[in-house]
């Protein structure tokens, strides 16, 4: 069964503390992986796309990483302005309408 | 500036009643979509279009139902048949298919 599991599901940090979010899938036919936040009581905000393993992207201080059976957020010397929920999603197989969606991971960032 | 519009924010229904959602576009993009959030649960598909007058169901389709007359409009109505409406609705497009989702700020809706 194709699937998505993100970890931890919430995780706390001090501002500048470093660390790192999962997004491990079990999907036939990666075509792309997809991170997104998400503000309460917001729609998602689109953040990268991964395309194949190996790739990495990275905007301001988060940076993405995609492996065979993963993906990875980095978030470097974090800001509490960075705290939100971030979501995976994974695109796979002959249907290009068809994501896989995690059930994301509540970041918080203290002062 | 470009982007999706879903009204009501917050939207309230009887039980045995039917209620719209509203999604409106400017992007031009030709695919839409309406998802459903639940807390702890990944986003779960409804249904979705990919051109003007023709709509796929997802994985959840029961009580829901959509139209897409026009391009940039795919309009979301929960009927009474969903038992258990309660939820965070999201509307996305997408301008090709394999790039990432343009959501908009979403439609909470409660059961009275």
């Amino acid at each position: 069964e194709d699937q998505v599991t993100q970890s931890p599901e919430a995780l706390r940090l001090q501002e500048g503390e470093s660390s790192s979010l999962n997004c491990s899938y079990t999907v036939s036919g990666l075509r792309g992986l997809f991170w997104y936040r998400q503000d309460p009581g917001k729609g998602p905000e689109f953040l990268f796309t991964l395309y194949s393993a190996g790739e990495e992207k990275e905007k301001e201080r988060l940076k993405a990483t995609l492996t065979k059976k993963e993906s990875f957020l980095h978030i470097t010397a974090p800001k509490p302005e960075d705290s939100a929920t971030y979501l995976c999603a994974v695109q796979a197989g002959n249907n290009f309408n068809k994501f896989y969606f995690g059930s994301g991971t509540k970041l918080n960032v203290k002062p | 500036d470009g982007g999706i519009t879903q009204s009501p924010k917050y939207l309230f229904r009887k039980e045995g009643q039917n209620v719209t959602l509203s999604c409106e576009q400017n992007l031009n993009h030709d695919a839409m979509y309406w998802y459903r959030q639940d807390p702890g649960q990944g986003l779960r598909l409804i249904y979705y279009s990919q051109i003007v007058n023709d709509f796929q169901k997802g994985d959840i389709a029961e009580g829901y139902s959509v139209s897409r007359e026009k391009k940039e409009s795919f309009p979301l109505t929960v009927t009474s048949a969903q038992k258990n409406p309660t939820a965070f609705y999201l509307c996305a497009s997408q301008s090709s298919p394999n790039y990432g989702y343009t959501f908009g700020s979403g439609t909470r809706l409660t059961v009275v």
